[in-house]
């Protein structure tokens, strides 16, 4: 089975520069997470899918960042302007459906902004 | 939230037995207790869960205390390629999952 794919792997931008990242769950899951995981920390929730409709957007920085998963499937997070404080490693995960279920991480992307 | 305290760091020894402690004083009944782990430049990745009986699956085990105030995951035999940090995590049914900075832990050969 494959896993949760995302690209790119790595990125560096100047400040108040566009980014967008891409993930793709594991066929078959409903839900799909966009944590940010600054370094030193443990990852935070920034969004949540069921299918394409959006379950929890409250730490999401509404300002700049956007998310969208438009055929409930391939999901897309953007960043526009970037500053100097998001650069971490921005990480998708997906499970089965909502509930206690396993959540699979992809390998995340490693955002640096300067 | 409902919150866990886990230590910064831990040290083990390879091929010993490794027991990761979490606390979490201020579960409610419908909290599970999850486990996940973060190889370095990894994404985390789940180790297992219970919600009142403690649970064996071929990663680990998971002891929880009686009264469910605090966990304990259980590696059984380290190996190098357990290093990583361990997060104790409390989820709702609505499948809401609150990392904190986890436990650090290193295996020493």
């Amino acid at each position: 089975e494959a896993g949760v794919a995302q690209s790119p792997r790595y990125k560096i931008i100047e400040k108040r520069q566009s980014v967008a990242f891409w993930c793709n769950p594991i066929s078959g899951h409903a839900t799909l997470y966009w944590y940010q995981q600054i370094l030193g920390q443990g990852p935070k929730l920034l969004i949540q899918f069921q299918n394409n409709g959006v379950v929890d957007d409250s730490q999401l920085p509404k300002d700049r960042f956007s998310a969208e998963r438009l055929k409930g499937v391939d999901s897309t997070l953007k960043i526009q302007p970037a500053k100097l404080e998001d650069s971490a490693v921005y990480l998708c995960a997906s499970s089965l459906s909502e509930g206690p279920y396993e959540q699979y991480f992809g390998p995340g992307t490693r955002l640096t902004v300067t | 939230d409902a919150k866990t305290t886990q230590p910064n760091s831990m040290e083990s020894n390879e091929e010993e037995p490794v027991h990761l402690p979490c606390n979490h004083s201020t579960i409610s009944g419908t909290d599970y207790i999850h486990w996940y782990r973060q190889l370095p430049s990894q994404g985390p990745e789940y180790v297992i869960h219970g919600l009142t009986s403690n649970v064996n699956n071929r990663m680990a085990s998971l002891a929880i205390a009686e009264d469910r105030k605090s966990s304990t995951l259980i590696l059984h035999r380290a190996t190098l390629r357990d290093a990583a940090v361990y997060y104790c995590i409390l989820r709702l049914n609505n499948n809401d999952m609150r990392f904190g900075a986890g436990t650090r832990l290193t295996v020493k050969p």
